[in-house]
């Protein structure tokens, strides 16, 4: 099983930025997101599909269909720039990590 | 919640890499999924395996022949081992621990520890 994510993404301050994770039968899986900056350990930004930990900013939001899932920032701030990777849990599937996006604001 | 890796920062090819997860305040035993994701230097994480509160434990089926993760209860700590090491399990090895009893996602994170394996 394969994960698929875009290498880059660029958004404007203020604007919206849509990463997207592709795969086959998503629907079948959770799918969560992490946040890693530069020498930090990741932070979990979305998990079960659309649900947010607490004291993630409600810019994030996410969605999925059967083919991909995408984490959306609404409003990116300059703080928002890290590399962000798509994760899936389900039956004999759990864990399995996209390659991951790095994502620049300016 | 905090976590913390602990073990060698060098292993010899061929030879068993062992790292131990300190928990505290929280008990393994109470439920949630544990676990270590690992991420070699300039590259993107990678799963290694979980294991549950029952001792329940589930791998990356590249690693499955190699690996096993295991409780430490008296010390409220769980064990990685990865046998037969190369330089490609060269990497900065996290634990972890689900934000749910259940399928969720990783919310805590040790701050990791570099492994290097080198003779």
């Amino acid at each position: 099983y394969e994960l698929t994510q875009p290498p880059a993404v660029s958004v404007s301050p203020g604007q919206t930025a849509t990463i997207t994770c592709s795969g086959e039968h998503l629907l079948n899986f959770f799918v969560c997101w992490y946040q890693q900056k530069a020498g930090q350990s990741p932070v979990l930004v979305m998990f079960r599909d659309d649900e947010r930990p607490s004291g993630i900013p409600q810019r994030f939001s996410a969605s999925k269909s059967d083919r991909t899932a995408n984490l959306t920032i609404t409003g990116a701030q300059l703080s928002d720039e890290a590399v962000y990777y798509c994760q899936l849990w389900g039956l004999h599937a759990d864990g399995l990590f996209g390659p991951g996006t790095t994502v620049s604001v300016l | 919640v905090q976590l913390q890796e602990s073990g060698p920062g060098q292993v010899k090819p061929s030879e068993t890499l062992s790292l131990t997860c300190g928990v505290s305040g929280d008990s393994i035993k109470r439920g949630y999924y544990w676990g270590w994701v690992r991420q070699p230097p300039e590259k993107g994480l990678e799963w290694i395996g979980s294991i549950l509160h029952n001792g329940h434990t589930f791998y990356s089926p590249s690693l499955k022949n190699r690996v096993s993760i295991s409780f430490d209860t008296p010390r409220n700590q769980f064990c990685l081992n990865l046998t037969s090491v190369t330089a490609a399990d060269t990497a900065t090895y996290f634990c972890v621990r689900s934000i749910l009893n259940a399928s969720s996602g990783y919310n805590f994170w040790g701050p990791g520890i570099l492994v290097t394996v080198s003779s």
